[in-house]
């Protein structure tokens, strides 16, 4: 079936550097993707979103790049700091045969950054 | 801003037992979910309320029922708990206006456990 997935579980980065996670969807009729950040405890928090007619969308401090040739999405953390320690997860929106809109979530990306 | 919230955090059930879990938001917004999360897993959908008065079933929605009580408030009930959904439960809501894409916004989840 199409899902959404992760390429790494776990990214372990030092404080200060850029962090690139990545993502790969194979369901080619999604047409929207988010960014979420989870904290240990909470629920998760909207990062960014992109619409598939766009290639590139900026944030504060973030970039999601959405390549749909090869049906890939990152998320780049630019001068990853202690407070961005969390999983990551990718979500694709695609609208089923009834109209309703679904969101499918990959299994996350733990990012851990170093002091 | 209270966002999305929900209420028990943290419930303990005997196999066979009923409960309800309750979730409010004041965004106004239109649609409202329930997921489930397991260890090391993403989210997937119970089920969804595109607007007040209506519900639609979701990836997993076995054992469960839900209630559009009004605009704000979408609740989960249990109506017979197995061990099988000792789980992280998440409620979310979005603004979905027409055909547009909007992200959906998290509370902090309810975590439960059946014995």
């Amino acid at each position: 079936g199409e899902s959404v997935g992760l390429h790494l579980p776990t990214l372990s980065v030092q404080e200060g550097d850029n962090s690139i996670i990545n993502c790969a969807y194979s369901n080619s009729a999604s047409d929207y993707f988010i960014w979420y950040k989870q904290e240990s405890g909470k629920g998760p928090q909207f990062i960014i979103d992109i619409r598939s007619n766009m290639d590139k969308r900026q944030g504060q401090r973030v970039t999601v790049l959405l390549n749909k040739t090869v049906k890939h999405l990152s998320l780049q953390i630019a001068a990853t700091q202690p407070g961005d320690s969390a999983v990551y997860f990718c979500a694709e929106n695609i609208r089923g045969d009834t109209g309703r809109r679904a969101l499918t979530f990959g299994s996350g990306t733990r990012l851990q950054v170093q002091p | 801003n209270a966002g999305v919230t929900q209420t028990p955090k943290f419930q303990v059930l005997k196999t066979g037992q009923s409960m309800t879990l309750q979730c409010a938001q004041d965004m106004n917004h239109n649609s409202m979910y329930w997921y489930r999360q397991d260890p090391g897993m993403g989210l997937r959908l119970i089920y969804y309320s595109a607007s007040e008065g209506t519900t639609d079933k979701g990836e997993v929605p076995n054992g469960y029922n839900v209630s559009r009580l009004n605009k704000r408030e979408f609740s989960l009930r249990l109506e017979s708990a197995a061990p099988s959904q000792t789980s992280v439960y998440f409620c979310a809501s979005s603004l979905d206006q027409g055909n547009s894409n909007q992200p959906q916004h998290f509370g902090d989840g309810t975590r439960l456990s059946i014995l």
